[in-house]
């Protein structure tokens, strides 16, 4: 069985300060990961995955997630928050086969003041 | 950029009526997928489909629940009698045949559906 726990609910930065969002998961099969950001509205974007290669893992707009087997956990970060980060982020697992269900967390929401 | 697209983006029905959700996968795309997201709730996997059957689903996806591959291009998510806890944003996704065991799923922006 797959599952997904993002720490936190709810995240709040100021603009140009770094981002972190955690994640934990847990998996019977060696897992694919993923970090999907929603905008308000917006449908769901891919942002980065882990297919078993590097686990330092770049995305798009500046982000990056660290597989770490050892404390499984895939926690996304970002050096530098915009304004335009503000979203829900979720943390999926997978298998990694086509035609597999994506198991998706509880979503973060990120807050960025300026 | 290809996308993937659905329509109706919102749609309000009445309880115990039928409800047709619609997408159009991305075109070399071979496995389409439909999700849901009640309020406030995290994202659940509904079923999978792949050569004209489906894949695999979840406890969710019950006999209320059809999907159907009608023409080259489209994808779709029957209900047959809607209920009030139907109500969601449904999103659909596909992905291309596994290769490499490279696996991504693209989603389309949603069709929220409210059932009265």
């Amino acid at each position: 069985a797959q599952s997904v726990t993002q720490l936190d609910s709810h995240v709040s930065v100021s603009e140009g300060t770094p981002v972190l969002l955690r994640c934990n998961y847990s998996s019977s099969y060696s897992p694919s990961l993923f970090w999907y950001v929603q905008h308000p509205n917006k449908g769901l974007q891919l942002l980065l995955k882990y297919t078993s290669a590097a686990t330092l893992v770049k995305g798009i707009n500046g982000f990056e997630a660290e597989f770490k087997k050892s404390e499984t956990s895939f926690h996304l970060t970002k050096p530098s928050a915009h304004m335009s980060d503000a979203a829900e982020y979720f943390c999926v697992v997978s298998v990694g086969q086509a035609g597999t269900a994506l198991i998706f967390g509880k979503g973060t929401t990120l807050s960025v003041s300026s | 950029e290809p996308e993937v697209t659905q329509t109706p983006s919102h749609q309000v029905t009445q309880m115990g009526q039928e409800v047709i959700l619609r997408c159009v996968p991305i075109s070399n795309h071979l496995y389409f997928y439909w999700y849901r997201q009640i309020l406030g709730q995290k994202v659940e996997f509904l079923v999978s489909f792949y050569n004209n059957e489906i894949s695999e689903k979840s406890e969710i996806f019950d006999d209320q629940f059809s999907v159907e591959r009608p023409d080259g291009s489209n994808f779709t998510l029957k209900i047959r009698s809607t209920k009030l806890e139907d109500s969601a944003m449904y999103f659909c996704a596909s992905s291309e045949a596994d290769s490499g065991g490279l696996y991504e799923q693209y989603f389309g922006p949603g069709t929220r559906l409210t059932v009265t």
